[in-house]
């Protein structure tokens, strides 16, 4: 079953590091999207991104935080300068515009992020 | 703005009882979708069931079922026989818009499940 794979499992950083968390999604699916979880809490939105453009983004997510889809498969999310609080699992995912399930957005197993 | 509510912090169940999640939610807009995920302590989030405002009859997937009440803007996620497999962490969510919409899904606070041998 297609599945939306993340990359790293687990990163630990030196807090003002720049971080990268890389995701492939579901090959055929267009709209991507990034969440975090910071251990314990809720699941926030922080971004989606459709044709290659931001959709939409959260107050979370400010000018520290980008997202690209450099080739085909890839949609990465970048944090610039790492901070305590950026210390979340952080989830991909995607969706298909093709009404089943109300297009349904599927999750990545997440990455761990860890600023210390 | 659309709101999402789970009261139920945490519940404890019996192996093979039946368990009611709830979940109420807040839209002013017609057309809206409702998901219930699953979070394992691994920490994935698995989709389990969906419900779309204008759909007639209740989901169901296997063992889970939505109890949908439009006019309570209630959708509680319902697993029969429950198994020590579901202990996890549930989050309800919503997503504004109908079947062409692909916008993000807003999340509730979730709600622990431990099921008891």
């Amino acid at each position: 079953e297609p599945e939306v794979t993340q990359t790293p499992s687990h990163q630990v950083t030196q807090m003002g590091q720049e971080v990268i968390l890389r995701c492939v999604p579901i090959s055929n699916h267009l709209y991507f999207y990034w969440y975090r979880q910071i251990l314990g809490q809720k699941v926030e939105f922080l971004v989606s991104f459709y044709n290659n453009e931001i959709s939409e983004k959260s107050e979370i997510f400010d000018d520290q935080f980008s997202v690209e889809r450099p080739d085909g498969s890839n949609f990465t999310l970048k944090i610039r300068s790492t901070k305590l609080e950026d210390s979340a699992m952080y989830f991909c995912a995607s969706s298909e515009l093709d009404g089943s399930s109300g297009n349904t957005i599927y999750f990545g197993e997440g990455s761990w992020l860890t600023v210390v | 703005a659309q709101k999402i509510t789970q009261t139920q912090p945490g519940m404890f169940v019996q192996e093979k009882e039946a368990v009611t999640l709830d979940c109420t939610y807040d839209t002013s807009d017609p057309s809206y979708g409702l998901f219930w995920y699953k979070q394992p302590s691994s920490g994935e989030m698995i989709f389990l069931i969906y419900q779309g405002s204008y759909d007639q009859q209740n989901a169901t997937e296997g063992r889970y079922s939505l109890n949908f009440q439009k006019a309570r803007k209630s959708a509680n996620l319902v697993i029969s026989a429950s198994q020590l497999g579901d202990s996890a962490m549930y989050f309800c969510a919503m997503r504004e818009g109908g079947y062409s919409s692909a916008s993000k899904i807003i999340f509730g606070s979730g709600t622990r499940l431990s099921i008891r041998p």
